[in-house]
């Protein structure tokens, strides 16, 4: 069973650049998020789904946007990187009120 | 803004050792639960708690949530190895969101 999955695993990108994050999730969920993880700061939500075709901003939604494709994708894009984008994004999903499944998250650097 | 402050942030400990985590907010959750993250993965679902003053164990680990459902604690009895990892505490307050504490670091030594 492959439950998230996140692609790509790592990624280094210059100051400026945009890229999309992929999330894609098979256990048929209805709520889907993304999380951002920096050191001592623990995981901090950027962006939530509560079901497919809407989408709602988190703690630290500024310099990203997200789109629910599908009830099975999640994507997380990022328009301009900055330095300060530069963490580990994690994608999760679930059904609403239980437990979150996480993907094996991706390491972005931003130069 | 709700807040988890977890401590300790770091514990080093020796193998066979007993430790205690925290996890306190001034806000009221109506559960909360228990991750353990790996280098490179997800966070795991250790346990959830529900009632207030509910207790539960997983073979040597002991979760605790409070009364008033605004903290909670990790024991662990006789920590081995294995069980090091980062350890978060999570507060789920019936929407959609799920807000984390920073983490506990568990080093455990042979």
């Amino acid at each position: 069973n492959a439950g998230v999955t996140q692609t790509p695993k790592f990624q280094v990108l210059k100051t400026g650049q945009s890229m999309t994050l992929q999330c894609a999730q098979d256990m048929n969920h209805n709520s889907m998020y993304w999380y951002r993880q920096d050191p001592g700061m623990g995981l901090r939500l950027i962006y939530y789904s509560a079901s497919e075709g809407t989408t709602d901003k988190g703690e630290v939604p500024n310099g990203y946007n997200v789109s629910r494709l599908n009830k099975r994708e999640f994507s997380l894009r990022l328009e301009s990187a900055a330095p300060s984008q530069t963490s580990v994004y994690f994608c999760a999903s679930r059904v609403t009120g239980e437990k979150l499944f996480f993907g094996s998250g991706t390491q972005l650097s931003v130069l | 803004t709700q807040l988890l402050e977890q401590s300790p942030q770091f514990l080093s400990i020796q193998e066979g050792e007993n430790l205690t985590v925290y996890c306190n907010s001034s806000s009221v959750f109506s559960s909360l639960q228990w991750y353990r993250q790996e280098p490179g993965e997800g966070p795991v679902l250790l346990v959830t708690v529900v009632t207030g003053g509910e207790v539960k164990k997983l073979k040597r680990l002991t979760f605790q949530f409070g009364d008033a459902r605004k903290d909670s604690s990790l024991h662990i009895t006789a920590a081995q190895p294995g069980d090091t990892g980062l350890y978060l505490c999570a507060g789920h307050t019936g929407g959609f969101k799920t807000i984390f504490g920073a983490g506990t670091r568990l080093f455990v030594k042979a």
